[in-house]
């Protein structure tokens, strides 16, 4: 089965510019995370959707970044204006349900530098 | 706040070598437990899980992890390393009672084997 897609895969941008990030999930799966990973740290979740609905948002900076999962299927993740702090790689994740005995499977990243 | 903390940052072993990642996390209910790993230039792949069970699990390429409740912990253990394990190697929980299967990881272990 083809895997979690993300584009684009390097990103380069000025401080308070605005950048977008497309995430294509597993066929199938309803539940949808994107996470931030700074480097030297693990990937923290901003937020979870099952379905097209907000399940998780919590740690997600509100004033400045905002996602959306139009249809229940892809989603997209803005960053408005963007901030030196938010250089990090953007990972998208996916699973079939949003138990937390369901394992997620990783898209390969998007990589955001803020200069 | 649940947390995981990884006790090695970069750990350099020759091939051959036996290899122990410590993993400890802070959460006092049923918890699920997982090794992620991400091989350079690669995503983040599961590695292995525990849900319930055998506290013993078995994952791909020959590593093994141990779920010791009594000391929150969940090491992950490979009897003979080999150059194409150098990875980076992350530790993640979720709460067993939770709905939403959020992820929360360790900082990471870079596992560089020298050949």
């Amino acid at each position: 089965e083809a895997g979690v897609a993300q584009s684009p895969r390097y990103k380069i941008i000025e401080k308070r510019q605005s950048v977008a990030f497309w995430c294509n999930p597993i066929s199938g799966h309803a539940t949808l995370y994107w996470y931030q990973q700074i480097l030297g740290q693990g990937p923290k979740l901003l937020i979870q959707f099952q379905n097209n609905g907000v399940v998780d948002d919590s740690q997600l900076p509100k004033d400045r970044f905002s996602a959306e999962r139009l249809k229940g299927v892809d989603s997209t993740l803005k960053i408005q204006p963007a901030k030196l702090e938010d250089s990090a790689v953007y990972l998208c994740a996916s699973s079939s349900g949003g138990g937390g005995s369901l394992w997620q499977y990783f898209g390969p990243g998007t990589r955001l530098t803020v200069l | 706040a649940q947390s995981v903390s990884q006790h090695n940052h970069h750990v350099i072993l020759s091939e051959a070598a036996s290899l122990e990642l410590g993993c400890n996390y802070s959460y006092g209910g049923t918890v699920n437990l997982f090794w992620y790993v991400q091989y350079p230039g690669q995503h983040l792949q599961l590695l292995l899980k525990y849900f319930s069970g055998d506290p013993l699990v078995k994952g791909i390429k020959g590593f093994e992890a141990e779920f010791i409740k009594s000391k929150f912990s969940f090491n992950l253990r490979k009897p003979s390393v080999q150059w194409s394990d150098t990875a980076e190697y992350f530790c993640a929980v979720t709460s067993g009672s939770s709905n939403t299967g959020k992820l929360i990881f360790g900082q990471g272990t870079t596992l560089q084997v020298k050949p």
